[in-house]
């Protein structure tokens, strides 16, 4: 089974810290994405990556940035934590070719998620 | 216009009708067609995906494509209780995908 974690489940920080939210996945998948999920909002793509040092802006990049050293880790830091950046962040994974068991290529497999409050 | 727009919620089915839930997209070089289903206080996970027009079914769930109207359903089958959850259309094309804001279903026993 595919496993996504998140370093946290829940986190509070004060406006202008900055935050880092990791996420590991452990089958070798290339592509990462962090999302924001606000209600009525949907989920929103914020940054992608397709291979490591590699990274693409999503569709509401500002305010974040993101690293990935090796392919395993997807970090999401807030450079200064604002409260509109209170939030769900999820992280996902997917593999580009054709998936194991069937599932096809694209399936994204999310982490548990962290739920941040910037105060 | 959103380029994913799903059916407004939220929706309400009694225990054993079947539920309809629409989604519509914008972008005619969509490949892959996903639904996930986020129970509330988790995380979304796969439970259907359809890339060629028709229907495909798993069991109670049934996924309806078609690419001309660019439309993606889902039927539930014999709605339980525990199918009452938000579900979410994702379309995917060159590695990425773009999900609708998703539909709230309760399935009231």
């Amino acid at each position: 089974d595919v496993k996504v974690t998140q370093s946290s489940r829940y986190l509070v920080k004060r406006t202008g810290e900055k935050v880092f939210l990791e996420c590991v996945q452990d089958m070798d998948h290339e592509n990462m994405f962090w999302y924001r999920q606000d209600p009525g909002l949907g989920l929103r793509l914020i940054y992608f990556s397709y291979d490591v040092k590699m990274k693409e802006k999503g569709d509401i990049p500002e305010g974040y940035s993101v690293s990935r050293e090796k392919k395993e880790r997807f970090s999401l830091i807030l450079e200064s934590a604002s409260t509109n950046q209170t939030s769900m962040y999820l992280c996902a994974s997917s593999f580009p070719r054709q998936g194991t068991a069937g599932t096809p290529q694209e399936t994204q497999y999310f982490g548990p998620g962290t739920r941040l409050l910037v105060l | 216009q959103k380029e994913v727009e799903q059916n407004s919620g939220p929706l309400s089915v009694p225990e054993g009708a079947i539920a309809s839930l629409n989604c519509t997209y914008s972008d005619r070089g969509s490949q892959s067609f996903f639904w996930y289903r986020q129970y509330s206080g988790k995380s979304p996970e796969l439970i259907m995906f359809i890339y060629s027009n028709g229907d495909k079914e798993d069991g109670r769930f049934t996924a309806q494509l078609n690419k001309a109207s660019q439309y993606v359903s889902l039927l539930i089958r014999d709605s339980q209780p525990s199918d009452s959850a938000t579900y979410l259309c994702a379309v995917s094309g060159a590695g990425k995908s773009t999900f609708g804001d998703g539909t709230t279903l309760t399935v009231k026993p």
